[in-house]
């Protein structure tokens, strides 16, 4: 267990509902990731908060997926109108960020989403 | 975006032998690598990372080398044991030090 936490474990839905997912960070952890990983991939970058601010957001992220930190501690990812090729294992790491570039990245358990 | 591949998707040794996973990568302007290690149904594990001002890092019976000429990256296991089965990946740091970018994984497998 590393610390950072995700909710649900599990969640299947049908193809055009909305979904959304919790990430709670290790409590000092001021830097929050959200990836993609499907079957026999590695994770795909989504995007990447400092504190509550979004800075960073891949291409991968459209217009149906947002994320929010609104307090700088945990943070929500939301797919509207999923589709099925929504359905991989959304993972959320958080690091410390300081005056080294780069910093290890925590990972929580993954949320993984099935669309029907 | 980059380029971060593994040369073998799978991989299986004896108890008790070394592994080694090897990993190549595109961009010559990366200067931070890691390896993660990601058993069934858990999150990636971080293993040990390196720098590019250094070519050589050692941890608890992993070594990570790191050749710059070949943009190559190796992660060295010693005394093979039950419990490293798992996917491991490479990950480059992007430029911005926010971004990782993840190879496909090599699946390593260890016979009793």
């Amino acid at each position: 267990d590393t610390g950072v936490s995700q909710n649900p474990r599990h969640k299947i839905t049908k193809r055009g509902q909305n979904v959304t997912f919790r990430c709670d960070p290790i409590s000092e952890h001021n830097r929050l990731y959200w990836y993609r990983q499907t079957l026999g991939q590695g994770p795909e970058f989504l995007t990447y908060f400092q504190n509550e601010a979004q800075l960073e957001k891949s291409r991968l992220l459209s217009d149906r997926f947002s994320a929010e930190r609104p307090k700088g501690s945990f943070s929500t990812l939301e797919i509207q109108r999923t589709e099925q090729g929504d359905s991989a294992m959304y993972l959320c790491a958080s690091s410390f960020g300081g005056p080294i570039l780069y910093n290890e990245q925590f990972f929580g358990p993954g949320t993984r989403l099935t669309v029907l | 975006g980059e380029s971060v591949g593994l040369h073998l998707p799978t991989l299986s040794v004896q108890e008790g032998d070394n592994s080694i996973i090897n990993c190549a990568y595109s961009n010559s302007a990366s200067d931070y690598f890691i390896w993660y290690k990601q058993e069934s149904g858990k999150g990636p594990q971080f293993i040990i990372d390196i720098r590019s001002n250094m070519d050589k890092r050692q941890g608890q019976r992993v070594t990570v080398l790191l050749n710059k000429t070949v943009k190559h990256l190796s992660l060295q296991i010693a005394a093979t044991q039950p419990g490293d089965s798992a996917v491991y990946f490479c990950a480059e740091g992007g430029n911005t030090g926010n971004q990782f970018y993840f190879g496909t994984g090599t699946s390593l497998t260890v016979i009793p």
